[in-house]
């Protein structure tokens, strides 16, 4: 059964800061890896997905990156701002279908 | 972009009672659809797949006959918790796959149940 981690479990930074999320997973058999975004109390919203077959992808103030052989991926947030205080899941498929999700890391962006 | 709506957001139900959680898919159909929950603290986990005119896959220790689901068109599946107790307080959330689109899945907004 895949097992998905999150490190750290909470982070607290001032703002204009950049920062880096970690996820580490168990079985690196992957179709995807996705980074999504909670915020209190609301659904998920996607933010960066990657192949199994890529290294990388960037939105905006985002950079994700994938190391499959090491069951690894990074998710950068450039010059942090206030509003990207959330919670950031990231999650791996098989097929496509079902994600594995992470704990999660909360992030607190102070202004 | 494709939109799932999910209804009610929240919810606070009596012990011994059921309530229904509605998943939509607004704007595409949607073949299959998950349904997970977190518990404070934890990760989502999946609790049933759900397909079109199918009866349902539940995971591993989720009882079937408590959690009721149905998917009987393209574009909605319900959820609902019978019997509720309040254990089965928790976020829940759905997820449909847009068919035309190659890795499309998209999230509900969630709901939030509370049973006391």
């Amino acid at each position: 059964k895949q097992e998905v981690t999150q490190i750290p479990a909470a982070l607290s930074v001032p703002e204009g800061e950049n920062l880096v999320l970690n996820c580490s997973f168990t079985d690196s058999a992957i179709y995807n890896l996705q980074w999504f975004r909670q915020d209190p109390g609301k659904g998920l919203t996607s933010l960066l997905l990657i192949q199994s077959s890529q290294r990388e992808q960037t939105s905006g103030r985002l950079n994700a990156s994938l190391d499959k052989s090491s069951g690894r991926s990074t998710l950068y947030i450039a010059a942090s701002q206030p509003g990207d205080s959330a919670t950031y899941l990231c999650a791996t498929t098989y097929t496509g279908n079902q994600f594995y999700f992470g704990t999660g890391t909360s992030l607190t962006v102070i202004p | 972009g494709a939109v799932v709506s999910q209804h009610p957001s929240r919810v606070i139900c009596k012990s011994g009672t059921s309530v229904k959680i509605e998943c939509r898919s607004l704007d595409f159909q949607a073949t299959t659809m998950f349904w997970y929950r977190q518990f404070p603290k934890q990760s989502l986990m999946l609790m049933a797949t759900s397909n079109e005119g199918s009866k349902a896959t539940y995971e591993q220790g989720v009882e079937k006959d408590k959690f009721l689901i149905n998917h009987a068109s393209l574009t909605l599946s319900t959820l609902t918790v019978t019997s509720a107790h309040p254990e089965d307080s928790s976020f829940y959330i759905c997820s449909a796959r847009d068919r035309q689109m190659k890795d499309g899945y998209t999230f509900g907004s969630g709901t939030r149940l509370t049973v006391v």
